[in-house]
């Protein structure tokens, strides 16, 4: 079994709407959470920490359900200049295991 | 939080030949790593490199194919070896914690 689950998707999804990104995990013991944003032939950035009382950064919001082993990344008001790649990292000691990504792409 | 910068930023070598991938933060970091990213796929770990010892490397992966070195905590180097053009990628150097990745080196092999 995978470390990390994340639907490749592509979304398709046109200005203004909200979307959201799931990811599992597998070990109950990770530790850390993280979203990355990564653009096309660039590398990943992180967009956010998870914790988990959940947090927003602006139209972001990210959420951890560490019964179910979840995270979860809510973009509202999507913008043209949301659209890349959203990557998915859980930390479980040393190791770092990241997502395969999710596509988004926002249409005017 | 760290800078990371890589040279060379791209190459296109011959097949047979070897490249030295350099990765240089402008802080102390702990730890280090270096992944291989392929077009529209996602990361692959490739090594983590221990400064003063021997890097560990992951399943598929071997010292004598990409030897590593991490002289110091600053600065390390992934050298592709005896290269094929399925070594073709971007080779990304990252350090953590969070992860936080250098700009990434795109090799081509013909």
């Amino acid at each position: 079994r995978k470390e990390v689950e994340q639907d490749p998707g592509p979304f398709n999804v046109p200005e203004g709407a909200t979307v959201a990104f799931n990811c599992t995990y597998s070990n109950s013991a990770s530790q850390s959470f993280f979203w990355y944003r990564q653009d096309c032939r660039k590398e990943p950035k992180l967009l956010m920490s998870v914790y988990s009382s959940g947090n927003e950064d602006g139209r972001f919001t990210a959420q951890l359900n560490r019964a179910s082993q979840y995270i979860s990344l809510l973009i509202r008001d999507s913008k043209l200049s949301d659209s890349a790649t959203y990557l998915c990292v859980v930390r479980t000691g040393n190791q770092f295991y990241f997502g395969t990504g999710t596509s988004l792409t926002v249409i005017p | 939080s760290a800078v990371i910068s890589q040279k060379p930023s791209r190459d296109i070598c011959q097949r047979g030949t070897s490249l030295t991938i350099q990765c240089q933060v402008d802080s102390q970091v702990t730890m280090m790593f270096w992944y291989r990213q392929q077009p529209g796929q996602s990361l692959t770990l490739i090594a983590t490199a221990n400064q003063g010892s021997e890097a560990t490397y992951e399943s598929g992966f071997v010292i004598d194919k990409f030897p590593i070195s991490r002289p110091n905590l600053t600065f390390s180097t992934l050298t592709v070896s005896n290269m094929s053009p399925e070594d073709s990628s971007i080779y990304l150097c990252s350090v953590a914690p969070p992860p936080l990745f250098g700009p990434g080196t795109r090799l081509l092999v013909l």
